[in-house]
């Protein structure tokens, strides 16, 4: 099972360059978030989306924005990139069985991104 | 701001010893999961853990919640080199949209032979 897939790995942008980063999971979850892991802050929720063709902000979701293209798939687009974004960009899905009885969350391996 | 914290920061302890992490939290929860990150990979779900529930185990783990307190513990048992992790509790809070997890910055457990 490949579960949650991010591409790319590594990308190193310029400064005001812009990029997309690809998530795609294969458990059949509504759910999907994307998270930025800065060092000592744990992880951060940049967005999310409940359910195909819906999105939400979270904590940080400026100079973000993103697209739900199907239920498999979650893309987050840095339009342009900023020193600010360097990071670790993790994406993750979880199911949601019922009302409040959301389970765990599934990561990808994430992307390291450096803008310079 | 984050949701949970935990504490100590970081943790060293040797093979066979127990390792105790807290996390104490802002607001009030439906869940609360405890994940492990090796270096350079992705998170990874260990337990989760309901507002109404108190205790939870699997395997070397244990979790206790105290939602008077707002706090949660994780225990883990007989440590072993493996072991050797960042570990998250993340919540998932009741004034916020079902499913969106609050990550605390994390314990740095370090198990040496």
């Amino acid at each position: 099972n490949a579960g949650v897939t991010q591409t790319p790995k590594f990308q190193v942008l310029k400064t005001g360059q812009s990029m997309t980063l690809q998530c795609a999971q294969d458990m059949n979850h509504n759910s999907m978030y994307w998270y930025r892991q800065d060092p000592g802050m744990g992880l951060r929720l940049i967005y999310y989306s409940a359910s195909e063709g819906t999105t939400d902000k979270g904590e940080v979701p400026n100079g973000y924005n993103v697209s739900r293209l199907n239920k498999r798939e979650f893309s987050l687009r840095l339009e342009s990139a900023a020193p600010s974004q360097t990071s670790v960009y993790f994406c993750a899905s979880s199911d949601d069985r019922g009302f409040a009885i959301y389970t765990e969350a599934f990561f990808g391996q994430g992307t390291r991104l450096t803008v310079v | 701001s984050q949701q949970g914290e935990e504490d100590p920061q970081a943790l060293s302890i040797q093979e066979g010893e127990n390792a105790t992490m807290n996390c104490s939290y802002k607001t009030s929860i439906n869940n609360l999961q405890w994940y492990r990150q090796n270096s350079g990979r992705g998170l990874v779900h260990l337990i989760l853990i309901r507002s109404n529930e108190r205790e939870k185990h699997s395997g070397r783990l244990r979790v206790t919640l105290d939602t008077s307190k707002k706090s949660s513990s994780l225990l883990i048992t007989a440590s072993r080199a493996a072991d050797t992790a960042s570990y998250f509790c993340a919540t998932d809070r009741t004034t916020d949209s079902w499913g969106k997890l609050q990550f605390g910055a994390g314990t740095q457990v370090v198990v040496t032979p």
